[in-house]
C-alpha cells in the first residue's frame, strides 16, 4: 500500500527565512507524489508533483520538492517564507486514482 | 473556467437524520472523486466515479452513505442515517479524462458537516 508519513504536525518561521516540510513515503513501485496547500476556507491547491521525471520538482509561488528515493522522502521547501504560505500542506501519494493524503502540516509565518 | 463547486458550505444536522451533499465538478472533466477529513484524521479517499460509473468505492465506510452522479454531471452524497462520527469535512475532485492517472485533481472547498 501506498503512504505518506509528514514528520511536523506545525511549523513555525519567521517572514523571509527558509521553509522545510518534511514527507516520508512507503510504497510497492515508484510513486507519484503530490504537495497540496489549503488556504483557510479554500479548497485544495496543487504545489507540485513528482511524477519520475526530475527528481528536484519546481512548484508554485517558490516552492520546491526533491524526490530523493534511497531516503524514501519528498521534503517542501522554500528559500524565503512569505506572509501569505500560511496555510496547511499536504503530502500525497497516488493508488491508481485515488490519492493518499498525511495528516497535514500546519504552517505560521510569523512577522 | 470554473472550479469545483460544493454546496452547502456547511451543515449542521441531528444524529438520524438525512443529508445530501451537492459537487459540480470543472466541466468537461470526466473523473470525480469524494474524499472526507473527520476530525484529527487525514483526508481520506471515499470513491471515484468515471462519468456516472463508480469505478471504485473502496473508501465507503458503509451502506449509510450513497453516491450518485447520474448523467455523468454534478454527483451527490447522501448520509442516511447521519451519526456523530460522520462529522468532517466532505471534499470534492474532479480531474479530465486522458493522459495518465497521475492527473492534478482539482478539488473543492469542501462541506463541513456537523452532527449533533
Amino acid at each position: 500500500a501506498q503512504s505518506v508519513t509528514q514528520l511536523d504536525s506545525h511549523v513555525s518561521v519567521s517572514e523571509g527565512t527558509p521553509v522545510l516540510l518534511r514527507c516520508n513515503y512507503s510504497s510497492s513501485y515508484s510513486p507519484s507524489l503530490f504537495w497540496y496547500v489549503q488556504h483557510p476556507n479554500k479548497g485544495l491547491q496543487l504545489l507540485l508533483k513528482y511524477t519520475s521525471a526530475a527528481t528536484l520538482v519546481k512548484g508554485i509561488n517558490g516552492f520546491e520538492a526533491e524526490f530523493k528515493k534511497s531516503e524514501t522522502s519528498f521534503h517542501l521547501t522554500k528559500p524565503s517564507a512569505h506572509m501569505s504560505d500560511a496555510a496547511e500542506y499536504f503530502c500525497v501519494v497516488n493508488s491508481g486514482y485515488a490519492l493518499n493524503f498525511g495528516k497535514g502540516t500546519s504552517l505560521l509565518v510569523t512577522p | 473556467e470554473a472550479g469545483v463547486t460544493q454546496f452547502p458550505s456547511h451543515s449542521v444536522i441531528e444524529k438520524g437524520q438525512t443529508v445530501t451533499l451537492r459537487c459540480d465538478p470543472i466541466s468537461g472533466h470526466d473523473n470525480l472523486y469524494w474524499y472526507r477529513r473527520v476530525m484529527g484524521k487525514e483526508i481520506k479517499f471515499l470513491l471515484h466515479f468515471v462519468k456516472e460509473s463508480k469505478q471504485d468505492e473502496s473508501g465507503m465506510p458503509n451502506n449509510r452513505f450513497l453516491a450518485e452522479r447520474t448523467g455523468g454531471t454534478y454527483s451527490t452524497l447522501k448520509v442516511q442515517p447521519a451519526e456523530l462520527e460522520d462529522s468532517g469535512v466532505y471534499f470534492c475532485a474532479s480531474s479530465p479524462t486522458g493522459g495518465s492517472n497521475y492527473n492534478e485533481q482539482f478539488f473543492g472547498p469542501g462541506t463541513r458537516l456537523t452532527v449533533l
